[in-house]
């Protein structure tokens, strides 16, 4: 199976450190799509971003920034200048475009941020 | 604008015991459903996806089936449950025209098996 990877089980920081979440994905498919989601303590999944295949641009959301780097099968997250609120599990995905285009997603990486 | 309504949001089930989840969709038509499970501190498991009515497909052998009875309709069952089945249960769906879009989850049932 074509897995999403994400080594860094738990993650804890300091309030306003900027900290970087890994994501590296196994794939097959020449076109695909990534994504992350957030997951808060209710467990609802928030999602964040999409990113295509063909699309390198690293991209910047507020404090939020992507860097997708094909070469290497990676989707990275960073998060600049962390807050509290910030504190959730995160989660890598890729979706397969066969198979009912469902969703493979990593193991997820909890991160604490401490006042 | 289209909504996805999960429940219960909480369960607590004796072994042995049937279950029955339900995930309806509002507001879009054929969508793609889909059943994860997120076990205490793990990631999401995929259990079910369907791309239409009565066709479910499994991707992990387990104590639970699906059904969709109806276009946006997806129940996840079990005739008994086991210790095991214990989890969060999210149902998501996604538009089947366009593929590139994210899915869209339920706000999940947490089910204890006791």
């Amino acid at each position: 199976a074509q897995k999403v990877t994400q080594a860094q089980t738990e993650i804890s920081v300091v309030e306003k450190e900027d900290v970087t979440l890994d994501c590296v994905y196994e794939t097959r498919d020449t076109t695909y799509y990534l994504f992350w989601y957030k997951q808060p303590p209710s467990g609802e999944l928030v999602f964040l971003i999409r990113r295509n295949s063909f699309d390198e641009q690293n991209e910047i959301s507020g404090r939020y920034s992507w860097n997708f780097q094909k070469s290497t099968s990676s989707f990275n997250f960073t998060i600049t200048a962390s807050q509290v609120v910030d504190s959730a599990v995160y989660f890598c995905a890729r979706c397969d475009l066969t198979s009912g285009s469902r969703l493979t997603f990593g193991e997820g990486t909890q991160l604490t941020v401490n006042p | 604008s289209q909504t996805i309504h999960q429940w219960p949001a909480t369960l607590v089930q004796p072994v042995g015991s049937p279950l029955s989840l339900e995930c309806t969709v509002e507001g879009t038509s054929n969508p793609n459903l889909y059943w994860y499970r997120q076990a205490a501190g793990r990631g999401l498991q995929l259990l079910f996806y369907s791309v239409g009515i009565g066709q479910i497909s499994s991707e992990v052998p387990q104590n639970l089936s699906a059904s969709r009875p109806q276009d946006r309709q997806f129940i996840l069952s079990s005739k008994k449950l086991l210790l095991s089945d214990s989890g969060f249960y999210l149902c998501a769906w996604r538009p089947p025209d366009r593929l590139n879009t994210e899915a869209f989850f339920g706000q999940g049932t947490r089910l204890t098996v006791v």
